[in-house]
């Protein structure tokens, strides 16, 4: 099986604007968790979505949107970037009852 | 903010030797899975322990869980150079979300 795809792999915006980052789960998983990983917070969950449904969000702020498609597809949003927001992204594709959790390369995404 | 503290923050060792980490939480939890992080790059899903199991194996690694004590460990044998690494302990306590802690920075010396 594929594991989980993440595109891109790097990204570099300027204060203000916003970004989009896709992430593929692998085939047959439908539920799909982002985090953001920073030198300062660490790993933080940002949000969950399973079968186009956003189930769980974590304490980020509104720039911060997802979605997900009929394909299992995610994509994640942020609008009016800041610098803070210079981070590792990076995408879980979630299995079984146990809620095991496969991460993708994640995004590099900074900030200028 | 994280929960739950992992101990070691660092830890170098010589190349053969055993390494252990350890990471604790405070409240319950469903499960607790370990990943590996190389040089900021994706984690990779190396364990997964249930809150009702006290131990488990994988190759080199072997992790406990201790419920009473809200611990668990990870200990890997026989370290080697591409062992070295970020090791992150997630604890699963329900909603589909993993809390991670800081996670402890192993480096294997030749």
């Amino acid at each position: 099986k594929a594991g989980v795809t993440q595109t891109p792999r790097y990204l570099i915006k300027t204060r203000g604007q916003q970004v989009t980052l896709s992430c593929s789960p692998i085939s047959g998983h439908r539920s799909v968790s982002w985090y953001q990983q920073t030198p300062g917070q660490g790993l933080q969950f940002l949000f969950e979505y399973f079968s186009e449904t956003q189930r769980n969000k974590g304490n980020f702020p509104g720039r911060f949107s997802g979605r997900q498609f009929s394909n299992s597809r995610s994509e994640m949003n942020v609008s009016t970037l800041e610098l803070g927001d210079s981070a590792l992204y990076l995408c879980a594709s979630v299995a079984g009852e146990y809620n095991e959790q496969f991460f993708g390369p994640g995004t590099r995404l900074t900030v200028l | 903010s994280q929960q739950g503290e992992e101990d070691p923050q660092a830890l170098s060792i010589q190349e053969g030797e055993n390494a252990t980490m350890n990471c604790s939480y405070k409240t319950s939890i469903n499960n607790l899975q370990w990943y590996r992080q190389n040089s900021g790059r994706g984690l990779v899903h190396l364990i997964l322990i249930r809150s009702n199991e006290r131990e488990k194996h994988s190759g080199r690694l072997r992790v406990t869980l201790d419920t009473s004590k809200k611990s668990s460990s990870l200990l890997i044998t026989a370290s080697r150079a591409a062992d070295t690494a970020s090791y992150f302990c997630a604890k699963d306590k329900g909603a589909q979300k993993l809390v991670f802690g800081q996670g402890t920075r192993l480096t294997i010396n030749p």
